[in-house]
């Protein structure tokens, strides 16, 4: 069965601290997609990032980093320098490869609710 | 280019009556899936649909259901409703290559809808 854990259920930070958000999963395929998702209270999904499970490198967009390591199933996210706008939650997802599961079923772990003091 | 647009925003429902929620994808995106947010809680795969087929269904009672159009907008239909149903629908659309690789599902606002 597939399972995506995010332990953390809120984060309270003050603005400029680094935050990592926790993500574990769960899955027998070999081949398979992790992502992270910010929802602000607007409530749309807003991607941040996709990985599939061949590539462990880690990446790093401005403030944001990923950190994919498949030894112990874990995508964990770090926003350094925090910023009041990062306020919101983020998820975690999991997707299997398919050949009809082109953008098809994720699953989601529970959220983070982030929230940056100023 | 117009992202995934949904309506209506709101609904409010009484139990036991029927919804309809609408869908349109990003422009030339063939897939759409339905997931369901209750509260404080990660999104829940309903459905998803491409090139007007079910290509896959979540743990969903029968009182869901969907369909894609010719034009690959959508529609989730909801009968007999519970007050467990009260949650936010959100859609969303890709591009589903059918030949390997992956594309992302770009998510609409979605639709909160409250059962009383």
């Amino acid at each position: 069965a597939q399972k995506v854990t995010q332990a953390q259920t809120e984060i309270s930070v003050v603005e400029k601290e680094d935050v990592t958000l926790d993500c574990v999963y769960e899955t027998r395929d070999t081949t398979y997609y992790l992502f992270w998702y910010k929802q602000p209270p607007s409530g749309e999904l807003v991607f941040l990032i996709r990985r599939n499970s061949f590539d462990e490198q880690n990446e790093i967009s401005g403030r944001y980093s990923w950190n994919f390591q498949k030894s112990t199933s874990s995508f964990n996210f770090t926003i350094t320098a925090s910023q009041v706008v990062d306020s919101a939650v983020y998820f975690c997802a999991l997707s299997e490869a398919g050949f009809y599961n082109q953008g098809g079923k994720l699953i989601f772990g529970q959220g983070t609710e982030l929230s940056v003091k100023p | 280019d117009a992202g995934v647009t949904q309506s209506p925003t709101h609904l409010i429902k009484t139990r036991g009556q029927h919804v309809t929620l609408r869908c349109s994808p990003i422009s030339g995106h063939k897939s759409v899936s339905w997931y369901q947010q209750v509260l404080g809680q990660g999104p829940q795969f309903i459905f998803q649909y491409y090139e007007k087929e079910e290509r896959g269904r979540g743990n969903f009672p029968d009182r869901f259901s969907a369909r894609q159009f010719p034009n690959y907008s959508s529609e989730l239909n909801v009968n007999a409703l519970l007050l467990g149903d009260s949650a936010l629908y959100l859609c969303a659309s890709s591009l589903a290559f059918m030949t390997g690789g992956y594309t992302e599902a770009f998510f609409g606002q979605g639709t909160r809808l409250t059962v009383v």
